[in-house]
């Protein structure tokens, strides 16, 4: 089975601007989660999508949204840039439904903020 | 509140020597807990993960971590460390009504030859 996959995996963007980062989770998984990797802050929950809906939600503001599609496919937006917002941003995949499964990470995508 | 403790941010070790991560945890309930470790510039590898049953867990690469609730601790182990081992390893809690994680702040390991 293929894994966890993010696109893009590098991402240059100026202060002001939209970003959206897309993540495909492994075939058969429903669940989507999204963390924030910085030095400063550590690994960070995001949010959580289920079955095209959000099922969780970590202590981000409002520019950070994401949505989930019927494929299981996952994409997330930050709006406005901020300096602070470069950081690398990891998507995780997790199984058929039930709460607290094992979860797969992708690769990440690294958000470089100028 | 659920937090998650690794004391040691970088610890140096011989290749062949064991090693020991230590993790301390808080949570109000019996928790899931994982290992996973990352290598520069990649995603986080899922080396170990306990749910409930045996205390002792083994994982992937020879590692295994055990449960002591008396402790609230989940610290991973390996009897002899190679070179490849390299890399930063997070502990992480899960609570049973989600699949949110939280993350500690990671111990970075040096190999040394």
């Amino acid at each position: 089975k293929a894994g966890v996959t993010q696109t893009p995996r590098y991402l240059i963007k100026t202060r002001g601007q939209q970003v959206t980062l897309s993540c495909s989770p492994i075939s058969g998984h429903r669940s989507v989660s999204w963390y924030q990797q910085t030095p400063g802050q550590g690994l960070q929950f995001l949010f959580e999508y289920f079955s095209e809906t959000q099922r969780n939600k970590g202590n981000f503001p409002g520019r950070f949204s994401g949505r989930q599609f019927s494929n299981s496919r996952s994409e997330m937006n930050v709006s406005t840039l901020e300096l602070g917002d470069s950081a690398l941003y990891l998507c995780a995949s997790g199984g058929g439904g039930s709460t607290q499964e094992t979860q797969y990470f992708g690769p990440g995508t690294r958000l470089l903020v100028l | 509140a659920q937090s998650v403790t690794q004391p040691d941010i970088h610890i140096t070790v011989s290749e062949g020597a064991s090693l020991e991560l230590r993790c301390n945890y808080s949570y109000g309930a019996t928790p899931y807990l994982f290992w996973y470790v990352q290598s520069p510039g990649q995603g986080l590898q899922l080396l170990l993960k306990y749910f409930s049953g045996d205390t002792l867990v083994q994982g992937i690469k020879g590692f295994e971590a055990e449960f002591k609730r008396s402790q609230s601790s989940f610290n991973l182990r390996k009897p002899s460390v190679h070179w490849s081992d390299a890399a930063e390893y997070f502990c992480a809690v899960g609570a049973r009504a989600t699949n949110k994680l939280i993350f500690g702040t990671g111990t970075l390991l040096a190999v040394q030859p």
